[in-house]
């Protein structure tokens, strides 16, 4: 099994560029999650989704947007790209919170 | 509000000694789960343990052992006979909403293991 596959791996984005960050995961995990990592920090929540059709805010979800057709895919979309939103990003799924989270290996968006 | 402080920033050890990551935590609710997560520098991360909040019992797997008390709000995990594939960082998090498994993390800390 692939687990939680993200891409791309890297990007460099303008400001002001638009852009989506995949996420897919063939675990059929109802639970997904986007995260973002700044330098020396934790991990931040920006959205989630406890099932297809079904999202929801985290911590720091100003700038960014997501949906979730299926229970698959889970994509987090950028609009007007801002160098604050420089970071490193983790899609993970969960079945349930017994079993801890699958973390995809991560997107390193650069915004300059 | 649920926090989980990870006091440490930055250890470094020379290989073979005994390490131990601290983790203290905050929610008002009474089932909750704990982990731990490895970020090595290939910046993947990696599941280590789930503990739930009825569990008080040690674990040890191999060289990597936790204790974990309700009564100091902790979560320390030790790593015995360290060795340079150990470095990389280590974050502690914390679920205490059963609808949702969001995990709140803490701001991790940094091993340093050297030869």
């Amino acid at each position: 099994n692939a687990g939680v596959t993200q891409t791309p791996k890297f990007r460099i984005l303008k400001i002001g560029q638009s852009m989506t960050l995949q996420c897919t995961q063939d675990m059929n995990h109802n639970y997904m999650y986007w995260y973002r990592q700044d330098p020396g920090m934790g991990l931040k929540l920006i959205y989630y989704s406890v099932g297809a059709g079904i999202t929801d805010k985290g911590e720091v979800p100003n700038g960014y947007n997501v949906s979730r057709s299926t229970t698959e895919d889970f994509p987090l979309r950028l609009e007007l790209a801002a160098p604050s939103q420089t970071s490193v990003y983790f899609c993970a799924s969960s079945y349930d919170s017994k079993r801890g989270y699958t973390f995809g290996s991560g997107t390193r968006l650069t915004v300059v | 509000a649920q926090k989980v402080t990870q006091a440490q920033t930055e250890i470094s050890v020379v290989e073979k000694e005994d390490v131990t990551l601290d983790c203290v935590y905050e929610t008002r609710d009474t089932t909750y789960y704990l982990f731990w997560y490895k970020q090595p520098p290939s910046g993947e991360l990696v599941f280590l343990i789930r503990r739930n909040s009825f569990d008080e019992q040690n674990e040890i797997s191999g060289r990597y052992s936790w204790n974990f008390q309700k009564s100091t709000s902790s979560f320390n995990f030790t790593i015995t006979a360290s060795q340079v594939v150990d470095s990389a960082v280590y974050f502690c998090a914390l679920s205490a909403n059963y609808n949702t498994d969001k995990l709140i993390f803490g701001t991790g800390t940094r091993l340093q293991v050297f030869p």
